[in-house]
């Protein structure tokens, strides 16, 4: 199974900061790579598929770069409705799978 | 909108079964693949099961292989995930995924609210 890992586990920000989170993937994964936000007791709801699109509905201050092993997903300026948990997640092969999450606290 | 609505989780013991079952509405149920993700307490979200909009393919991880069967009737825009032999480790939220293709894309576009399973004597 491809593993992937997400650094930092958690971050502290502040509101209009620019938070950058990273996802390693253990093989050559090409831009298969989806990027989910999570907030509590909520289903986890898709940002960016694939690497660096930008799903329906998600605001611009959201974007994601990479392909091949390393990946990243910023927020350009942090609203207070932005903190949450991010997962990666690859869809290059089977079973897919998510990262361990970077959760973004005040 | 798209809606998708889990239900039959619950308390069961070890060893046990339970019948999940996922119904949708607000799109055409039969351009979509369906999977189950579950994600336990504290923890990351996990593929367990995907169903091909048809029905004729599915696949498993390999932890539930040979005791979870995903299903589904497209008469009733339902999608059934059968669970047996339970143990504590599948412990969770399971939540009903469309995806984005037909079968096998892995992009999970919309998400149910999820149902909790826990296994505990």
């Amino acid at each position: 199974d491809i593993q992937m890992t997400q650094s930092p586990s958690s971050l502290s920000a502040s509101v209009g900061d620019r938070v950058t989170i990273t996802c390693r993937a253990s093989q050559d994964i090409k831009q298969y790579l989806n990027w989910y936000q999570q907030k509590p007791g909520k289903a986890p709801n898709l940002l960016i598929s694939p690497a660096s699109t930008l799903h329906t509905g998600v605001p611009s201050r959201f974007s994601g770069s990479g392909s091949g092993t390393d990946f990243t997903l910023t927020i350009s300026t942090l609203q207070p409705e932005d903190f949450a948990t991010y997962y990666c997640q690859q869809n290059f092969g089977t079973p897919p799978t998510f990262g361990g999450g970077t959760k973004v606290a005040i | 909108q798209v809606q998708l609505v889990e239900s039959g989780g619950g308390v069961v013991q070890p060893g046990g079964s339970l019948r999940l079952s996922c119904t949708a509405s607000g799109f055409t149920f039969t351009t979509h693949a369906i999977n189950w993700v579950r994600q336990a307490p504290g923890k990351g979200p996990e593929w367990v099961a995907i169903i091909s909009n048809a029905g004729t393919n599915s696949h498993y991880v390999d932890s539930v292989k040979g005791r979870f069967t995903i299903s589904r009737d497209n008469s009733k825009n339902t999608v059934y995930l059968q669970m047996s032999n339970l143990s504590a480790e599948d412990t969770a939220k399971y939540y009903c995924v469309r995806d984005q293709d037909d079968f096998g894309d892995y992009t999970f576009d919309f998400w149910g609210q999820g149902t909790l399973v826990t296994v505990s004597s």
